[in-house]
């Protein structure tokens, strides 16, 4: 079965810092795809960024970019230059054959 | 806007009711995901269609229910509604093939909160 370990229940970052949230994943495939959530107060969920398996490339969207370990089954994301807006619970995920695991998220406080 | 809806946006109902849950996916999206978050739990995947038919399960419950439409809406049918499925339910689509396979996003809809009372 496939699992995804947030460790991180809550985390705070000063506008403008650098912070990075953690995730691992269990599975014994090896093409798959990762996915970094968004929820806001509003309750949305928002794809934030996305990883292939296959690609040894880390996926970046502007501030946003990730550290893919698939050795060590790691999915970091890291968020530069946070800004207000970034305050929301982040939500993990992995994909394969369509079948979404989720973690359980880390709740993200951007401090002005 | 992720171009997916979800109606109603609240539901409110008592112990023992049914309750039906609507969701129009993206255009060209044949694929309908739905889900459960609970108080402080992280989402929990119920069921998948494609194209009008059921291709994945998840922890669904035998109380609930599912179906797509030939026009690609879904519904998603809760019956004998205890306190516990009190929660938010969210539905996604996706492009997705016939083969379940390619690379696929998921974009969520706005949720219904079904408060259980």
């Amino acid at each position: 079965a496939q699992t995804v370990t947030q460790s991180q229940p809550e985390m705070s970052v000063q506008e403008a810092e650098t912070v990075t949230l953690s995730c691992t994943y269990d599975t014994s495939e090896n093409n798959y795809y990762l996915f970094w959530y968004k929820q806001p107060p509003s309750r949305q969920m928002i794809l934030v960024i996305r990883q292939e398996a296959y690609k040894q490339q880390n996926a970046t969207e502007n501030r946003f970019s990730v550290n893919f370990q698939k050795a060590a089954k790691s999915f970091s994301l890291k968020i530069s230059d946070s800004q207000l807006g970034d305050t929301a619970m982040y939500f993990c995920a992995f994909m394969k054959q369509n079948q979404f695991y989720f973690g359980t998220g880390t709740s993200l406080t951007v401090i002005p | 806007d992720s171009g997916v809806t979800q109606t109603p946006k609240h539901l409110i109902t008592a112990t023992g009711q049914r309750v039906t849950l609507r969701c129009s996916p993206r255009s060209g999206d044949l694929s309908v995901y739905w889900y459960q978050q609970s108080l402080d739990q992280g989402l929990q995947f119920l069921i998948q269609y494609y194209n009008g038919e059921e291709r994945a399960k998840g922890n669904i419950l035998e109380r609930f229910s599912a179906q797509q439409f030939p026009d690609l809406h879904s519904e998603l049918n809760l019956s004998s509604l205890e306190l516990g499925d009190s929660a938010l339910y969210f539905c996604a689509s996706s492009v997705a093939t016939a083969s379940g396979g390619a690379l696929d996003t998921q974009y969520f809809g706005p949720g219904t909160r079904l408060t259980v009372l």
